[in-house]
């Protein structure tokens, strides 16, 4: 069973600090690895992808991708009220599907 | 700007009518789409992959004779869901593949409410 886990939260985190999400999966052999926004009553909007391991930045976010440990998190530095969002973990498990994890709600306190 | 676009938005039916929606991909031609269903609170789930000029692909539970999917152009993928019971609402999202490997850029959604 392939599988995805994701702590479902709610984190809260202070306006201006980072926000750190994380990430774990069942296959070692996982390949590609990637985390959505998802806005209340919205569609998932992708914010990062990352396919090897280390540190991936893109603005204030990074995305860390460890194989050995079977572990991909997500920061967000200088969070933002706008940061507030459910955040899922979404993991290609060999073939054109992605299993996505249940998603961790964020929320950013002003 | 959006990649994906989905037809309707939202859309109320009553309990035993069929519903169409429509998910376009607006600037690539896409041999696969995919169709997910997201219920209150939870995750994605996918429920069926397209396939342009054959049989859709559907996920172990998901009854193909109930949610019809034709992939009829490069750029057309429809969901038809047949005789809508309540236990159907839910947010129907489609998807097409994007430029690197297994990404996947999502369409807008499409509320669906079952009376």
């Amino acid at each position: 069973q392939k599988e995805v886990e994701q702590n479902s939260g709610p984190l809260s985190v202070p306006e201006g600090a980072i926000a750190s999400l994380n990430c774990t999966y069942s296959d070692r052999g996982s390949q590609s690895f990637f985390w959505y926004r998802q806005y209340s009553g919205k569609s998932p909007e992708l914010i990062m992808s990352i396919y090897s391991n280390g540190d991936k930045e893109d603005g204030r976010f990074t995305a860390q991708l460890n194989k050995a440990s079977q572990y991909v998190s997500l920061l967000i530095r200088d969070s933002q009220p706008s940061d507030s969002a459910t955040y899922l973990c979404a993991v290609n498990f060999g073939n054109e599907k992605l299993t996505f994890g249940t998603g961790t709600r964020l929320t950013i306190i002003p | 700007g959006a990649v994906v676009s989905q037809h309707p938005s939202r859309v109320i039916c009553k309990s035993g009518t069929s519903v169409k929606i429509e998910c376009r991909s607006l600037d690539f031609q896409a041999t696969t789409m995919f169709w997910y269903r997201q219920f209150p609170k939870q995750s994605l789930m996918l429920m069926a992959t397209s396939n342009e000029g054959s049989k859709a692909t559907y996920e172990q539970g998901v009854e193909k004779d109930k949610f019809l999917i034709n992939h009829a152009s490069l750029t057309l993928s429809t969901l038809t869901v047949t005789s809508a019971h309540p236990e159907d609402s839910s947010f129907y999202i489609c998807s097409r593949p994007g430029p690197t490997p297994y990404e996947q850029y999502f369409g807008p959604g499409t509320r669906l409410t079952v009376t």
